[in-house]
């Protein structure tokens, strides 16, 4: 069945360091992927809109500046937290668009 | 913008016992997904409901599309040790943009 792939599971950083996460669709296209985060024992709060060819789409109250999304392929979305604090610290996790939304595995974050 | 409102936000069952949790909404959402997400992972879907009145079984697992498109319950029954993790609704608002809104979550401890 369809696979979403993230990378890195988990990554420790200083803080004032940039960090990229990436999300791969391995066996089907993806043209839409949405960007969640989740703090401990919270629930999954969407972050922004990839979209394959434009620019993402972000929700209320996130910077782009800060979380930047690029969506280079079909099967390729990258999210990368720039000047990263320790508040960023948290779960990301992405999730392919279309009929059947399938579920990257996460990443945790933690900024020293 | 479209909220979904989960109960209850944490329960602590004896082994064998049936559970029932549900989401509320005070829109309308177009679909109801129900997910468990183990620590340190990505949610993982249980039961998708598409049409108002569905009632989906996914072994002990039961969930419902509630007649007015505002609530759905899900219920697991004879509840085991693996049963144990935090469960989320989810679904899809008006405007099919494809991007999912979850619940608080509902954390699920089982006594042996």
């Amino acid at each position: 069945g369809a696979v979403v792939s993230q990378h890195p599971s988990r990554v420790i950083c200083k803080s004032g360091t940039s960090v990229k996460i990436e999300c791969r669709s391995l066996d089907f296209q993806a043209t839409t992927m949405f960007w969640y985060r989740q703090f401990p024992k919270k629930s999954l709060m969407l972050m922004a809109t990839s979209n394959e060819g434009s620019k993402a789409t972000y929700e209320q109250g996130v910077e782009k500046d800060k979380f930047l999304i690029n969506h280079a392929s079909l099967t390729l979305s990258t999210l990368t937290v720039t000047s990263a604090h320790p508040e960023d610290s948290s779960f990301y996790i992405c999730v392919s668009g279309g009929d059947t939304q399938y579920f990257g595995p996460g990443t945790r974050l933690t900024v020293l | 913008g479209q909220q979904l409102n989960q109960s209850p936000q944490s329960m602590f069952i004896q082994e064998g016992e049936d559970v029932s949790m549900n989401c509320t909404s005070s829109s309308i959402f177009n679909t109801w997904l129900w997910y468990k997400q183990d620590p340190g992972e990505g949610p993982v879907l249980l039961i998708a409901l598409y049409k108002a009145g569905e009632l989906t079984s996914n072994g002990r697992l039961t969930a419902q599309f509630g007649i007015t498109r505002k609530d759905s319950f899900l219920n697991i029954s004879a509840s085991i040790p693996s049963d144990v993790g935090i469960y989320f609704c989810a679904g899809h608002g008006s405007g099919n943009t494809g991007k999912l809104i979850f619940g608080q979550g509902t954390t699920l401890q089982v006594k042996p």
